[in-house]
């Protein structure tokens, strides 16, 4: 098993530019998520999803959108950059809800916008 | 949603164990706690949770005092590659969700 994946690794992006970051995963988990971390700080959550066809909006979910078609797969858009956006974006997965199950994290995508 | 303090950071010697301290005073009936950890440049990884009783795995130990204001990851033998940011965190369910709420962690360094 990949276990979770995350495309593309780094992107640097122009204020105003749009992109859309692709999480996925083999282990047929109900439960995705989308974290951000800043430098030096813990993660935020910015949406998640709880079902193919859900989403909800985490502590910071404001600049983004997300979609969840698929099972296997949570994206991540960013319809028009800022610098504030300027993070490393982790995405994760859990069995069902995460009070019990563990999440398992992908490797992280570096986003820097100028 | 529930607060947790850690050390900011601590330090111990390779091949011995290591207590890393969490304090939640604010601590529900049905709040878990969770621990993760983060090495440098990766996605942060379970540790182990708990909600009442001591817990064992093959990474750690958690100890949880009997009031669960507060509770101690042990590690047994630290290795180098145990040198990481550790994550206490309290879930709290909400219906048949709950959200990880990370704090700023304890950076721990292990010295050969």
């Amino acid at each position: 098993n990949a276990g979770v994946t995350q495309t593309p690794k780094f992107r640097v992006l122009k204020t105003g530019q749009s992109m859309t970051l692709l999480c996925a995963q083999d282990m047929n988990h109900e439960y995705m998520y989308w974290y951000r971390q800043d430098p030096g700080m813990g993660l935020r959550l910015i949406h998640y999803s709880v079902g193919e066809g859900t989403t909800a909006k985490g502590e910071v979910p404001d600049g983004y959108n997300v979609s969840r078609l698929k099972k296997q797969n949570f994206l991540l858009g960013l319809e028009s950059a800022a610098p504030s956006q300027t993070s490393v974006y982790f995405c994760a997965s859990s069995y069902l809800g995460p009070y019990s199950y563990e999440q398992y994290f992908g490797p992280g995508t570096r986003l820097t916008v100028t | 949603d529930a607060k947790t303090t850690q050390p900011n950071s601590m330090e111990s010697n390779e091949e011995e164990p290591v207590h890393l301290p969490c304090n939640h005073s604010t601590i529900s009936g049905t709040d878990y706690i969770h621990w993760y950890r983060q090495l440098p440049s990766q996605g942060p990884e379970y540790v182990i949770h708990g909600l009442t009783s001591n817990v064992n795995n093959r990474m750690a130990s958690l100890a949880i005092a009997e009031d669960r204001k507060s509770s101690t990851l042990i590690l047994h033998r630290a290795t180098l590659r145990d040198a990481a940011v550790y994550y206490c965190i309290l879930l709290r369910r909400d219906g048949n969700t709950g959200k990880l709420i990370f704090g700023q962690g304890t950076t721990l360094q292990v010295k050969p």
